[in-house]
This record gives C-alpha cells, structure tokens and sequence, in this order.
C-alpha cells in the first residue's frame, strides 16, 4: 500500500500571506494526486486533479504542482474561507483499489 | 447537477447489521465508479472500496476486505455500504464520493455526499 505523507500537521498562516503545504508518496504516483479541502461538519471539496488541474469552480489562488512522490498546494493569498484541513490523495492504481490519503494537514489563521 | 444524497445517522448496538445507503442523480449513474470513505471522529480519510454499478465490480482496501460489503442497485441508482456485526470501532462518518476520471484508468472524486454518521455503542 502506498503511504501518503503530508506536512506541516498544522500550519498557521496569516490572512493575505501564501500557503504552501506538502505531500509525499511513499513511491511514483505519477499524477495521479488529488487535494481536498474538508471545513468543520462539511464533506470533503475537490480541489485538484492530476496533480494540477482545478477542479470546476475553485478559485485560482488554488494551485498544485509535483509528480513522482513530491506534490505542493499552494494558496497564494488567503482568504478566511480557505481555513479548513487538506488532504492529499494517490489514485495511481488500476482496477481501482488501494487508494490512500495523506493524514491532513489543518490550516489555521496566525 | 449531480447529487449524492446519504441516507440518515444511525445508532446501533455492538453485533447489530447495517445497511446505509447513496443515491445517485443528476448524471449517469451507471456510467461512473461510487467509492466509500471513513473518517472516524476527530481523524482524517481512509478509502474503503469502490464499485461499478454497470456491472457491479467491486474493490476493497486492504484494511476493509471481509469486514464490509459494498453493492448497489442500478434500478434505483443506488450505492450501500453494509456490515453484518458492527463494532464500537465501526462509529465513524462515512461518505460516498463519484469517482471520475481525465484518462478513464485513475479515479479520484468529484462528488461527495454529506455524510451518514454511525454510532455503535451498547
């Protein structure tokens, strides 16, 4: 099974300020990583595909790059909306089983 | 617009049977992989399984294969997560996500349903 790992746990940025949190494959995922944004009570939000494309609807301070085992999202300027946890994603296999998130990382306002 | 609707919280004793469901609409409900998440309280996404429901091809993770059954009814555009004895370490929120796919081999998901919390406790 491949390991996701994302880093910080916990970030704490300020309002306006980049947000750049990590993940990393335990071995080649390709592209095939996705980011999700999950608020307090709320179901989980697509945010990228593919490594970098955005999903319909998010904004464009919302940006993934990486391939192989080093993904980064950044958030070029918050806003007090983007406050949530984020979870990176492999879905590198085929037929589709085994797919694995990182443990979260929680962004929080400074 | 496509919709995953999750049927309602449920409360169980230990050892009890549940079935729980995700209905489907909006879009081609037999043309699209539906996956299962659990997030236990206060913990992050763990992928459970995956199904088909053209023709009902079903995979599991590793961690849940033999302790949970996933199927659907294409009738009813229809996904269900069930357990035949559930445990307290069953209390979890599970969601439903549509799987999609740009190179139609890799599935992340786009759509996720809201959620149905399960309580197992005696």
């Amino acid at each position: 099974e491949i390991v996701m790992t994302q880093s910080p746990a916990t970030l704490s940025v300020s309002p306006g300020e980049r947000a750049t949190l990590s993940c990393r494959a335990s071995q080649s995922v390709s592209s095939n990583l996705a980011w999700y944004q999950q608020k307090p009570g709320q179901a989980p939000r697509l945010l990228i595909y593919g490594a970098s494309t955005r999903a319909t609807g998010i904004p464009a301070r919302f940006s993934g790059s990486g391939s192989g085992t080093e993904f980064t999202l950044t958030i070029s300027s918050l806003q007090s909306e983007d406050f949530a946890v984020y979870y990176c994603q492999q879905y590198n296999n085929w037929p589709p089983a085994g797919y694995t998130f990182g443990q979260g990382t929680k962004l929080e306002i400074k | 617009e496509v919709q995953l609707v999750q049927s309602g919280a449920e409360v169980k004793k230990p050892g009890e049977s549940l079935k729980i469901s995700c209905k489907g609409s909006g879009y081609s409900f037999t043309s699209y992989w539906i996956g299962w998440v659990r997030q236990m309280p206060g913990k992050g996404l763990e992928w459970m399984g995956i199904i088909y429901p053209g023709d009902s091809d079903t995979r599991y993770s590793p961690s849940f294969q033999g302790q949970v059954t996933i199927s659907a009814d294409k009738s009813i555009s229809t996904a269900y997560l069930q357990w035949s004895s559930l445990k307290a370490s069953d209390t979890a929120m599970y969601y439903c996500a549509r799987g999609e796919s740009s190179s139609g081999w890799y599935y992340y998901f786009d759509y996720w349903g809201q959620g149905t919390l399960v309580t197992v406790s005696s």
